[in-house]
């Protein structure tokens, strides 16, 4: 297995323009999770899926971010329209949620380097 | 509220001295800790999970329940070390509610 796939790796784009980050999950893994990773706060939690349903958005900033997932193998998180203060590196994971919870070790794509000029 | 709190942005030890990396949580429940490591220009990826009561490269965490603690220490630092630590918490009660603290950023120096 590949592990987690995301695209594009880097992306930069101009203030207000929409920008789709994608992401690929490892096959059989049932909970997916968007984070964001600035110098300032870290790594943040911005919206987890399980079994491909939105479980908890209370870390995603505003009505600009949007994230889906059509099915068990494909997410995109959304920001329209983007915002300098958005650049940051956008990670994904995945995990299987399957036995213990304790054991479930969360598997991190690359990441997405965005910049919004 | 921060449920995952790393007290230290940056850390700088010389090789061949004792790191800790401190990390405190903040939940009332059966806590489920991690932590992860993301090393220059690679995945963030696991390093150690408390359950397993294991020693990776050299480092272990104990979990203190009374002073809600989960601190990473090694007896002596190795160049290699030299990473971005992250302290995790998994929310076990709720499902699979990862919370990450902000990270410390770990220098040994030669």
């Amino acid at each position: 297995d590949a592990g987690v796939i995301q695209s594009p790796r880097h992306e930069v784009t101009e203030m207000g323009q929409e920008v789709t980050l994608r992401c690929k999950p490892i096959s059989g893994h049932n909970s997916l999770f968007w984070y964001r990773q600035t110098m300032m706060r870290g790594l943040e939690l911005l919206i987890y899926f399980n079994n491909n349903v939105p479980i908890d958005d209370s870390g995603m900033p505003e009505d600009r971010f949007s994230a889906k997932m059509p099915n068990a193998s494909f997410s995109t998180l959304k920001i329209q329209p983007s915002e300098p203060r958005d650049s940051a590196v956008y990670f994904c994971a995945s995990t299987s949620g399957e036995g213990l919870a304790e054991y479930n070790e969360q598997f991190f794509g690359p990441g997405t380097r965005l910049t919004v000029l | 509220a921060q449920r995952v709190t790393q007290p230290e942005k940056l850390l700088s030890v010389f090789k061949g001295a004792p790191v800790e990396l401190k990390c405190n949580y903040s939940y009332s429940g059966s806590p489920e800790l991690f932590w992860y490591v993301q090393y220059s220009r690679q995945r963030l990826q696991l390093l150690l999970r408390h359950i397993s009561r294991e020693s990776i490269k050299g480092f272990t965490a104990d979990l203190n329940k009374g002073e809600t603690s989960f601190h990473l220490k090694k007896p002596f630092a190795q160049e290699e070390d030299s990473a971005m630590y992250y302290c995790a918490l998994n929310l076990s009660d709720t499902g699979n509610q990862f919370y990450f603290g902000t990270g410390t950023s770990l220098t040994v120096i030669p």
